[in-house]
């Protein structure tokens, strides 16, 4: 079955970037009806949609956070990845990418990002 | 202030049935769009529970079941279990804004 990972440094300073990655197992990213996502969850907090990408490349992003994010595909080693911008301590969050078809299925198990000096 | 409300808490004792209702609008819920349920175990990332509204993943025990109607949809738990001690969330689609997808708040249920 298909399984995602999140990878990428724990800690970010104030106003870098945030980068992740998310590598797929046990299926294609390129195939399929699925939009490949990012959502994010503040510690002791809901859940909070960042975006996703298409299969096709398309991409839809939260309005909230649409200038500061961009999320790509990398067919050739079937990940994606989430870069954020100007991170500040407010993006400090575990985050979990995700495969949606119309509801997120399966989940990575996340991580957590802290931005720090 | 999430687009769906759902209560912070519910509890209930071994046993009893505890149902958790998600509260929506026009533009997502009332609009048509299916809504999902995922159970977040301490620690653990979230896992989907119900789809469409009222369908299980192979896997899920049929204790949990999922329900909607007008702009609102609910979550039953029978037989409740130690186990299903966890935060519960909604989600549904939103035609406004741009937003694409919602998330209910998320619900503590505690197992007395």
């Amino acid at each position: 079955q298909v399984q995602l990972q999140e990878s990428g440094p724990g800690l970010v300073k104030p106003s870098q970037t945030l980068s992740l990655t998310c590598t797929v197992s046990g299926g294609s990213i390129s195939s399929g009806s699925y939009y490949w996502s990012w959502i994010r969850q503040h510690p002791g907090k809901g859940l909070e949609w960042i975006g996703y990408i298409y299969s096709s490349g398309s991409t839809y992003y939260s309005p909230s956070l649409k200038s500061r994010v961009t999320i790509s595909l990398d067919t050739s080693k079937n990940r994606f990845s989430l870069k954020l911008s100007s991170v500040t301590a407010a993006d400090t969050a575990v985050y979990y990418c995700a495969r949606r078809s119309d509801w997120f299925d399966p989940w990575g198990q996340g991580t957590l990002v802290t931005v720090s000096s | 202030q999430s687009v769906l409300t759902q209560p912070p808490s519910v509890s209930g004792a071994p046993g009893q049935r505890v149902t958790i209702s998600c509260t929506g609008s026009s533009s997502n819920i009332g609009a048509g769009y299916d809504v999902h349920w995922y159970q977040q175990l301490p620690g653990t990332a979230p896992k989907l529970l119900i789809y469409a509204n009222s369908n299980r993943p192979s896997g899920v025990p049929d204790r949990f079941s999922g329900s909607k109607s007008g702009t609102s949809a609910s979550l039953a738990i029978t037989g409740l279990q130690a186990e299903d001690e966890a935060d519960y969330y909604c989600q549904s689609y939103d035609s406004s804004l741009s937003v694409h997808v919602v998330f209910g708040g998320g619900t503590k249920l505690t197992v007395l």
